[in-house]
């Protein structure tokens, strides 16, 4: 049974440019939930789709939005990138939004 | 909003002693606060146990659940070089989801 897998691992962009990040959520799983993490700290809400549509967000600018495909996997674009938004961005996914979520390995993005 | 304040930071014991991490939460009515470990460059896994109200205890790991003093902890016994990671607390912030994190706790195991 795959669990959550992310796409890619490392990643290096410039400030100002624009990055994707790609998750396919663990088998029977139909919701996936983006976080931030910065160095040392817990997980950061970003937002989270379920049925192809976001249903919530947490407190990040729109220059971080998401897609979901009918095939329930998902990417993370960020636009205009800035220094601050190195983090490991990691995927959850769970069933029908419940609480029990599953992480990947995440992406570590570096800006610079 | 939901906070989630997790204590202490760092926590250093000797293998085959006994770890407690406690968290506090602030406004969810869920009755789940799941626990995750994360090893070093790896993302969180999800420590499958449930605590519901009171105590639920799989072997080595136990997870407590007040609700009236909104607080949960998770207890390690006997343990091992393996459990050495960093522990998350999370709690649902509206419904379900999303997960609110604590800032997390460093659990050195020294042989």
């Amino acid at each position: 049974d795959a669990g959550v897998t992310q796409s890619p691992t490392h990643l290096i962009k410039t400030r100002g440019q624009q990055v994707t990040l790609r998750c396919s959520p663990k088998s029977g799983h139909d919701t996936v939930s983006w976080y931030q993490q910065a160095l040392g700290q817990g997980p950061q809400f970003i937002f989270q789709y379920y049925e192809e549509e976001e249903r919530q967000r947490g407190n990040f600018p729109d220059r971080f939005s998401g897609h979901q495909f009918p095939n329930y996997s998902s990417e993370l674009n960020v636009n205009a990138l800035l220094l601050g938004d190195s983090a490991l961005y990691l995927c959850a996914s769970s069933l029908a939004m419940n609480t029990e979520a599953f992480f990947g390995q995440g992406t570590r993005l570096t800006v610079v | 909003g939901e906070n989630v304040e997790q204590h202490p930071s760092t926590l250093s014991v000797q293998e085959g002693d006994s770890a407690v991490i406690k968290c506090t939460y602030s406004d969810s009515a869920s009755n789940y606060f799941p626990w995750y470990k994360q090893e070093l460059g790896k993302g969180p896994q999800l420590i499958d146990i449930r605590s519901n109200v009171g105590e639920k205890k799989d072997q080595r790991i136990a997870v407590t659940l007040n609700k009236t003093a909104k607080h949960f902890s998770l207890h390690i016994t006997e343990t091992q070089p393996e459990d050495s990671a960093v522990y998350f607390c999370a709690s649902p912030s509206s419904g379900n989801t999303p997960l609110v994190f604590g800032k997390g706790t460093r659990l050195s195991v020294i042989a």
